[in-house]
This record gives C-alpha cells, sequence and structure tokens, in this order.
C-alpha cells in the first residue's frame, strides 16, 4: 500500500543547530515533493518544493533533498531559532494535482 | 482577498445533524482543494475542483459528505446526518492552475466537533 512517513516523535534541538527532518515514501512514483509549515490552529504554509529530477534545493536557511532511488527526502533548517518551532509537513504529489501530505513531525528548538 | 477565507472557525453539532462549511479561495485561483486533518494525523484528501472540469471526488469518505464550487469561486462542503467520527479540523486549499512552483495556499480550517 501506498505509505507516507515523518519521524512521530518530536524534534528537540538547540538554538542554532542544524534541524532534520525525514520523509519517508513507499509505493509513490511522485512527480514532486513539497513541505509545508503548520503552526497550532493554522493551516499550513508551502516552504519549498522539489522535483524529481532535481537532488537539492535551497531558500535561506532551508535546504530540502530528494532521493527517488531511497524514496526519502530531507528537510533542514540550518542556524535554528525558537521561532522555526512548529510542525513540518511533507506532502507528495503524483500525476495530476492530487496531494497526499505526512503526518508531520513536530520541532521544537530551545533558546 | 488576500488569503483563502474558511467560515465558521468552529461549529459544534449534534449528531444526526447537517452542516455546511464555507471556503472562499483566493481571487484567480482555479484549483480548489478539501482536506481533513484528525489530531495527530496527516491530512486526508476529500475533493478537488479545477476550473470548469468535473471534480475528483475520490477522497470523499461516504456519501453523506459532498462539495460544490458555485461559479468557480466559493465552495461549500456538506456533511448530512453528522457522526462523531466526522469530528475534525476541515481545510481547503487553492492554488493557481500549476501549483507545481507555488504549493497551495492554506485556509486557517474548520473545527468541528460532533458532541
Amino acid at each position: 500500500s501506498q505509505k507516507i512517513e515523518q519521524n512521530s516523535e518530536a524534534l528537540n534541538i538547540q538554538e542554532g543547530k542544524t534541524a532534520t527532518l525525514t520523509c519517508n515514501y513507499t509505493n509513490y512514483s511522485p512527480a514532486y515533493l513539497q513541505w509545508y509549515r503548520q503552526d497550532p490552529g493554522r493551516g499550513p504554509v508551502f516552504l519549498l518544493l522539489i522535483r524529481e529530477n532535481e537532488k537539492e534545493k535551497r531558500k535561506e536557511r532551508l535546504k530540502v533533498t530528494f532521493d527517488t532511488t531511497l524514496k526519502q527526502s530531507l528537510f533542514h533548517i540550518t542556524a535554528s531559532q525558537p521561532a522555526d518551532s512548529a510542525t513540518y509537513l511533507c506532502a507528495l504529489v503524483t500525476g495530476g494535482f492530487k496531494t497526499i501530505f505526512g503526518a508531520g513531525t513536530r520541532l521544537f528548538v530551545k533558546a | 482577498g488576500a488569503g483563502v477565507s474558511q467560515s465558521p472557525s468552529n461549529k459544534v453539532t449534534e449528531k444526526g445533524k447537517d452542516v455546511e462549511l464555507r471556503c472562499d479561495p483566493i481571487s484567480g485561483h482555479t484549483a480548489l482543494y478539501w482536506y481533513r486533518q484528525s489530531l495527530g494525523q496527516g491530512l486526508e484528501f476529500l475533493i478537488y475542483f479545477q476550473g470548469n472540469s468535473a471534480p475528483d471526488k475520490s477522497g470523499l469518505p461516504s456519501d453523506r459528505f459532498s462539495a460544490e464550487r458555485t461559479g468557480g469561486s466559493v465552495s461549500t462542503l456538506t456533511i448530512q446526518r453528522t457522526q462523531q467520527e466526522d469530528s475534525a479540523v476541515y481545510l481547503c486549499a487553492s492554488s493557481i492552475e500549476d501549483s507545481k512552483n507555488y504549493g497551495y495556499t492554506f485556509g486557517s480550517g474548520t473545527r468541528l466537533t460532533v458532541v
């Protein structure tokens, strides 16, 4: 069956360190993969998109990698700040426009 | 408007009642999606509208759920004879036709509680 897996355990890191979040998937052939941030009581906010033929994408302190052989994406936040504390969702887009979301990983950045 | 607007933000209803949830997408966005999110769960796809095409209803969990989009803009999600398992946050999102570069813009959701 098709599955998207993100670490269900919260990730706790110290301010200034790099946070790395993992998204693994099975039985999908995504055309591209998106990462969203979600704060409590709010809808997800789009952060970054990476295509299947791209290995890496960067935006300011964010970096996303996409390994279609491992069926895995890594999401990095460098020089993390307490304001980066939120839940981060990965989402796969296959052919067409239906997007499948993971359950998300909560990130806590301690000052 | 500047963002995706959903109403009401919270809805408490009695089991068996019908509810209507409204979504006002960003002007000019041709694609509109409904998802629901239960506590600790990922977003569950419900339905997708794209322009004048027939909607993709493949995610609707039962025939108690229906949605329409009038005039290519505002959308209403209707749940008939609500059940307790319908309790969740219902999220609406819109995107320009080619969302590949821009992702989706979500509203803040409607928190539905069926008692």
